[in-house]
């Protein structure tokens, strides 16, 4: 157990559709990272929050939104759901501040999209 | 744009040798390097890094050389084990301010018994 906390595990949906992942960082991290992996892909930086608010965006599709709330806990809201959009979506989390503090990964949400 | 390239896909080593894996970034703004690894249906997780105000980091079988002229680091497996099978990705960051990471596309590593 990593110490970040993922849920669900496994999310099936319909193309159009909405879904919310949800992230539980470690104890005591403030910083939270959203990752997409697409099938043979490396992973893609979607957007960080640091102490509730958003510190860095990458290439996220307008579609997708998320939020980290006052218990640091982070949700990624995914709409108008498109097949492309099946991936793996893991979060990571870290104290902040920098690199030396190091990230930990939760272990992902895989979402197909039928 | 990929900034941080892993350009073997794979590669396979007999246990027991030594497990080369390369990674070229083309940022200068990145100062801190990261290497991971990643079994399928888990999330990566964190094998060892680098700060580039060094060349060399090592912890137990794992050492990371970062050539930064060459913007280039390799990760060394020594000796290679049966379940160091896994993806290895390396990632780059450009530390406080700039702390997302950026990922290379991963080496699937194979060792054979």
């Amino acid at each position: 157990d990593s110490g970040v906390t993922q849920t669900p595990k496994h999310l099936i949906t319909a193309t159009g559709q909405r879904v919310t992942l949800r992230c539980s960082p470690r104890s005591g991290d403030l910083s939270v990272y959203w990752y997409q992996q697409s099938l043979d892909q490396g992973l893609q930086f979607l957007i960080q929050y640091y102490n509730g608010e958003e510190r860095a965006k990458g290439n996220i599709l307008e579609r997708f939104s998320a939020q980290q709330f006052p218990d640091l806990h982070s949700e990624l809201n995914l709409s108008s759901l498109e097949l492309g959009d099946s991936a793996l979506y893991f979060c990571a989390s870290s104290a902040g501040g920098g690199a030396d503090y190091g990230y930990t990964f939760g272990s992902g949400t895989r979402l197909t999209v039928v | 744009d990929q900034q941080v390239k892993q350009n073997s896909p794979s590669l396979s080593v007999q246990e027991g040798r030594i497990s080369i894996l390369n990674c070229d970034y083309t940022n200068s703004m990145f100062d801190y390097f990261l290497w991971y690894k990643k079994y399928p249906a888990e999330g990566p997780t964190f094998l060892i890094s680098i700060s580039s105000i060094k060349d060399k980091n090592e912890d137990g079988r794992f050492t990371v050389f970062l050539n930064k002229s060459a913007k280039h680091l390799s990760l060394h497996i020594v000796p290679s084990q049966p379940g160091d099978s896994a993806v290895y990705f390396c990632a780059a960051t450009g530390g406080f301010g700039n702390e997302k990471l950026t990922f290379g596309t991963g080496t699937r590593l194979t060792i054979i018994p």
